[in-house]
């Protein structure tokens, strides 16, 4: 079946960094893909629609300058979390769209910022 | 804005039990409600629900749609330890083209044995 790669799977970082988390479909293309955030005992809250060329749509109440979404190749979705901060810690998850339009997630990644 | 509610939150059953979870909706514009199991970080596709009335089984697993009421369930027989797990249930976003789920909070199944 279709596999959804996600990397890191975890990471800490310092307050003020900025931490890119990588998410690759291996062996479709994705011209859609999606992040999700998702808070302990919490649900998956979409952030982000990621397209294939265009620039990303954003959710309401989701800061683009703050999560930056580059979806350059078919393949390929990276959101980068800039300047973090202890709030921005989480865990974050994507999926992508197969060509038969079904949906694939990551395994997450979960970031922790101190 | 649409909107997905699970019930219940958690639930603590033994093994060999039978559970049903619950799934409800709102949504501008329905085209279809999935189930997803989450053990540990990504969720794994249960099932797509398109019609009413349609039991979608897989297993020991089972799903139906009610789209007049609004609500879909979510059967689990004679469940084991295995099937501990958060179950989320999430419906397409209103928007045309590629939108994304929207998820409820999930309902947070522990199995005893």
């Amino acid at each position: 079946g279709a596999v959804v790669s996600q990397h890191p799977s975890w990471v800490i970082c310092k307050s003020g960094t900025s931490v890119k988390i990588e998410c690759r479909s291996l062996d479709f293309q994705a011209t859609t893909m999606f992040w999700y955030r998702q808070f302990p005992k919490q649900s998956l809250m979409l952030m982000a629609t990621s397209n294939e060329g265009s620039k990303a749509t954003y959710e309401q109440g989701v800061e683009k300058d703050k999560f930056l979404i580059n979806h350059a190749s078919l393949t390929l979705s990276t959101l980068t979390v800039t300047s973090a901060h202890p709030e921005d810690s989480s865990f974050y998850i994507c999926s992508a769209r197969s060509e038969g339009g079904k949906l694939f997630f990551g395994s997450g990644t979960q970031l922790s910022v101190l | 804005e649409d909107k997905v509610v699970q019930s219940p939150l958690s639930l603590v059953v033994h093994e060999g039990d039978t559970v049903t979870l619950n799934c409800s909706y709102e949504v501008t514009n329905f085209r279809s409600l999935l189930w997803y199991k989450q053990e540990k970080k990504a969720p794994t596709f249960l099932f797509m629900l398109t019609s009413s009335g349609i039991e979608k089984k897989s297993g020991r697993l089972s799903s139906i749609l009610d789209k007049k009421e609004l609500f879909s369930i979510l059967n689990i027989t004679a469940t084991q330890t295995g099937d501990s797990a958060v179950y989320l249930c999430a419906v397409p976003s209103s928007g045309g083209g590629a939108d994304g789920l929207t998820f409820g909070k999930g309902t947070h199944l522990i199995i005893q044995p």
